[in-house]
């Protein structure tokens, strides 16, 4: 079975700190794993994605993900924080076989001045 | 934005009611996907269409249907509405079964009462 999780409900920084957002995952097989980010009232952003290669995912507006095999973790990144950052952040994964995503339930990404 | 479409914005539907939501794709894409997410949660996967056919279905009851058109625009159809079903529809359009990218839509903001 494929699962998300986000460990955290909500992640405080401040501004111009680095932050790092949470996930682990359980896939069987090779996993696509995937981060969107949601601002209020909007439909869903991709931000990076891990297919294969280097385990250093680099995506948008600055944000990186390091992909983890022996921790099952897909962990989101970046080395400063900005204040437009604050965001609801989903970790996501897929079956390589199905483009089916399987959500985690949300890090609420606050950046404060 | 990611041309991805969806209307109406928001929708207040009487328990009982039937209701339709519309997905326009992003263009050169065949597979549209819809997710339901209820307020604090991940998304969750309702079924995906690929060219016309249902191509895969999550844990919904058949009161959720849908349909995908000539041109790769969808609908999602729910009979019966239950004060449950109130939450954001997205719809996520990409490229083939498989491909490793989707792109959301703004969301349909469905309320039951």
């Amino acid at each position: 079975a494929q699962s998300v999780a986000q460990p955290e409900d909500q992640v405080n920084v401040a501004e111009g700190n680095p932050l790092t957002v949470k996930c682990t995952y359980s896939v069987s097989g090779n996993p696509y794993l995937f981060w969107y980010v949601q601002y209020p009232n909007r439909g869903l952003q991709f931000l990076l994605k891990y297919i294969t290669g280097d385990n250093l995912v680099k995506g948008s507006y600055g944000f990186e993900a390091e992909f983890n095999k022996s921790q099952t973790s897909f962990h989101l990144k970046k080395p400063s924080a900005l204040v437009s950052d604050s965001a609801l952040y989903f970790c996501a994964v897929t079956p390589n076989n199905f483009n089916k995503f399987y959500f985690g339930s949300g890090t609420k990404l606050n950046v404060k001045p | 934005e990611t041309g991805v479409t969806q209307s109406p914005t928001h929708l207040i539907k009487t328990r009982g009611q039937q209701v339709t939501l519309r997905c326009s794709s992003q263009s050169g894409h065949n597979t549209v996907s819809w997710y339901q997410q209820a307020l604090g949660q991940g998304p969750q996967f309702i079924f995906q269409y690929y060219r016309e056919e249902e191509n895969g279905r999550g844990n919904f009851p058949p009161r959720f249907s849908g349909l995908q058109f000539p041109n790769y625009s969808s609908e999602l159809n729910v009979n019966a509405l239950e004060l449950d079903d109130s939450a954001l529809y997205l719809c996520a359009s990409s490229w083939g079964q498989r491909n490793t990218e989707a792109f959301f839509g703004q969301g349909t903001r469905l309320t039951v009462v």
